[in-house]
C-alpha cells in the first residue's frame, strides 16, 4: 500500500495517560498534516510540516499536545495527560505541491481513533 | 483568515435525481477547491477538485462550478446511486497549503 498509513487505528486508555501516534505519509510528498475529528463535524486542523519544519500551529493544539517529524519523513502526534475531550479520530493528510500534477492535494490517512475514559 | 461555509447540512435525495451542495468562501486570494466523500469511519477522500482559473469541471457523474466573483463553488452529483450516500465536505486551500473545511453535509440517497 502506497498511500498514508497510521498507527495504530485504535487506542484506549485512561485520564492522565499519554498517548502517540504514528503517521507514515507518501513517500515522495513533503508536507504533513494532522487533523482532528469528531462525530459530525469536519477535520480540525492542527498542525502541519514542511519536511522537518514544523510550519504552522494551530490554537487548538495546547501544550499538552506535541508533534514532530525529526528526519522529514514519518511524524509522531503525543497527547500528554490525556482528557475525555481528546477523545477524536486523528487524522494525518500528506501533499505534495511542488511535485507536478498533485498541485498540493492532501491525501489522508485512516486515522487513529481515540478513546479516553 | 478564510472561512468556508457549506449548505445544506443533510440532503436527501430519490435514486436518480441529482444532488447539488453549494459552499461560499470568504478569502479571494483561496486558489484550490477540493472535495472530499467520506464514510461512516473512514477517511475523507478526494472525489475532484478545481482551481481558481477554471470555472467548472466534470468528472463522470461529478462536477464542480466555481464563481470566483461571488466566492461561491458547488458540488453537483446526476443519476445519485446509494453508494453516494456520505458526508461531502468542501474545502478550499490558501497559498500556505491549509484546508479550511466546510460544516459538511450528509447526503442521504433514497432508494
Amino acid at each position: 500500500d502506497t498511500g498514508v498509513s497510521q498507527d495504530p487505528r485504535h487506542k484506549i486508555t485512561k485520564r492522565g495517560q499519554n498517548v502517540t501516534f504514528r503517521c507514515d505519509p507518501i513517500s515522495e510528498h513533503n508536507r504533513l498534516y494532522w487533523y482532528r475529528q469528531t462525530l459530525g463535524q469536519g477535520p480540525e486542523f492542527l498542525t502541519y510540516f514542511q519536511n522537518e519544519a514544523q510550519l504552522e500551529k494551530s490554537r487548538l493544539l495546547s501544550d499538552r499536545f506535541s508533534a514532530e517529524r525529526p528526519k522529514g519523513s514519518f511524524s509522531t502526534l503525543e497527547i500528554q495527560r490525556t482528557e475525555q475531550g481528546d477523545s477524536a479520530m486523528y487524522l494525518c493528510a500528506s501533499s505534495a505541491p511542488r511535485l507536478a500534477g498533485l498541485r498540493g492535494t492532501q491525501y489522508f490517512g485512516p486515522g487513529t481513533r481515540l478513546t479516553v475514559l | 483568515g478564510e472561512n468556508v461555509e457549506q449548505h445544506p447540512s443533510t440532503l436527501s435525495v430519490q435514486e436518480g435525481d441529482s444532488a447539488v451542495i453549494k459552499c461560499t468562501y470568504s478569502d479571494s486570494a483561496s486558489n484550490y477547491f477540493p472535495w472530499y466523500k467520506q464514510e461512516l469511519g473512514k477517511r475523507p477522500q478526494l472525489i475532484i477538485d478545481i482551481r481558481s482559473n477554471v470555472g467548472e469541471k466534470k468528472d463522470q457523474r461529478i462536477a464542480v462550478t466555481l464563481n470566483k466573483t461571488a466566492k461561491h463553488f458547488s458540488l453537483h452529483i446526476t443519476e445519485t446511486q446509494p453508494e453516494d450516500s456520505a458526508v461531502y465536505f468542501c474545502a478550499a486551500i490558501h497559498s500556505n497549503y491549509q484546508l479550511i473545511w466546510g460544516a459538511g453535509t450528509k447526503l442521504i440517497i433514497k432508494p
